[in-house]
């Protein structure tokens, strides 16, 4: 089956403890990104990936960090987790950079306290 | 900067009545219009892709619109049901984001 995965679902953890959350997408997909949802702010981009390497900065890159390793891998990674960063992550791909349906993963609930 | 506006934020149906949800963006150079659907607490299940050269797209019940020079797209969902009750959300495909609406929160009453 077609799917975009997220690891893990949900997670509480506290201030300055790092974490990774993983995504995973099976359709060999080039374009892959990273969002965050928040009450009254919708859905912001954190950061994107174009392709193997290529990364590059969304709207509210602050305190995250991403790699692209192998094409369907795109861990989000928190150095240092703050209570701002407490949030509904979601992980989307799609089969190039521009003009393709975007697929989204299940989604993450983070809690930082 | 891409601007995209749904409006109205919450909507309340009867069971079976048409109705049409609305989406605007503020930059017409984009390479498609997409729709999606949350239910609480879930991801995005996308509904309707329209690329930029297209007029509509349709699905089953839905339909949607794209008019590039006003910088509106419409998605038109016939005789509604309950389970339709969702978070509605349009994305502007740009070169390398998309940017979301807030969304329009469909309550559809038995």
């Amino acid at each position: 089956e077609a799917q975009v995965t997220q690891n893990p679902r949900y997670l509480i953890t506290v201030t300055g403890k790092k974490l990774t959350v993983t995504c995973s997408q099976n359709m060999n997909h080039e374009y892959m990104s990273w969002y965050r949802q928040d009450p009254g702010l919708g859905l912001r981009q954190i950061y994107y990936s174009m392709n193997v390497e290529v990364t590059d900065k969304g709207d509210v890159p602050e305190g995250y960090k991403v790699s692209r390793k192998e094409k369907r891998n795109f861990p989000l990674i928190l150095e240092s987790p703050s209570p701002n960063q407490t949030s509904l992550y979601f992980c989307a791909s799609s089969l190039a950079w521009a003009g393709r349906e975007q697929y989204f993963g299940p989604g993450t609930r983070l809690t930082v306290t | 900067k891409q601007e995209v506006t749904q409006i109205p934020a919450a909507l309340s149906v009867p069971e079976g009545e048409n109705l049409v949800l609305n989406c605007s963006f503020t930059d017409s150079a984009i390479y498609n219009l997409q729709w999606f659907r949350q239910d609480p607490g879930k991801g995005l299940t996308s509904l309707l892709l329209i690329q930029s050269s297209q007029r509509e797209q349709t699905s089953g019940r839905l339909n949607a619109s794209l008019d590039k020079s006003s910088g509106r797209s419409t998605l038109y969902i016939a005789a509604s049901q309950p389970g339709d009750s969702a978070t509605y959300l349009c994305a502007s495909g740009g070169g390398n984001d998309m940017r979301f609406g807030a969304g329009t929160r469909l309550t559809v009453k038995p």
